[in-house]
């Protein structure tokens, strides 16, 4: 079966400083890999999306960027973080046949910004 | 603009009610439907997902389907604390990898 590991479960980093999430998906092939924001209360925030090694798609204009290094690997970076960054980090996957496949989350990462 | 919308709540039933939770959606070429609980604090977990017009069943879960109508709904039968959640609608257009999310409904059950 498939499984998605995503670490750390928290963080709190100083404004300015760097970051990376780190998201790998176990039990598949060629996935379709997410990252999303959760802001307290709020409603999921689409960041990036891939379909593949070094394909990546983002949807909102920020200070964060994605890489697919592996298949199976998808991770999150900043070279400084904002305050407004704080948030809850979830990375996804999807089967890539047939846009029918629903998503799956990790655990997610609490990043809270000092 | 693909739009999904679910009404915040919270949703407040008894035990062993039946929960009833409503989406709509303003895309017609949607294709895909998918239900997720997340608890406080956790991570979204995929419950129901849907795909043709009617009822689908799984264990104490019917989700219910409607494309004329564009509405999608998650019904929870005999009700219990440990459903109280936020429960996330999710819509994907045939031919796209982003499901378009509601921003949820809160549900409580109280004993």
């Amino acid at each position: 079966s498939q499984t998605i590991h995503q670490w750390p479960a928290t963080l709190v980093q100083p404004v300015g400083s760097p970051l990376s999430l780190e998201c790998t998906v176990e039990g598949t092939s060629n996935p379709n890999l997410y990252w999303y924001r959760q802001a307290a209360g709020r409603g999921l925030q689409l960041l990036f999306y891939s379909v593949g090694i070094g394909q990546i798609s983002s949807e909102v204009p920020q200070n964060l960027s994605a890489s697919r290094p592996q298949d199976r690997q998808f991770i999150l970076s900043s070279k400084k973080l904002l305050l407004s960054d704080s948030g809850f980090y979830l990375c996804a996957w999807s089967q890539t046949q047939g846009a029918i496949q629903p998503q799956h989350f990790g655990d997610g990462t609490r990043l809270s910004i000092l | 603009q693909k739009e999904v919308e679910q009404n915040s709540g919270p949703l407040s039933v008894p035990e062993g009610a039946i929960a009833s939770l409503n989406c709509t959606y303003s895309d017609r070429g949607s294709q895909s439907f998918f239900w997720y609980r997340q608890y406080s604090g956790k991570s979204p977990e995929l419950i129901m997902s849907i795909y043709s017009n009617g009822d689908k069943e799984d264990g104490r879960f019917t989700a219910q389907l409607n494309k004329a109508s564009q509405y999608v709904s998650l019904l929870i039968r005999d009700s219990q604390p440990s459903d109280s959640a936020t429960y996330l609608c999710a819509v994907k257009e045939g031919g796209s990898y982003i499901p378009t999310f509601g921003r949820g409904t809160s549900l409580i059950v109280h004993p």
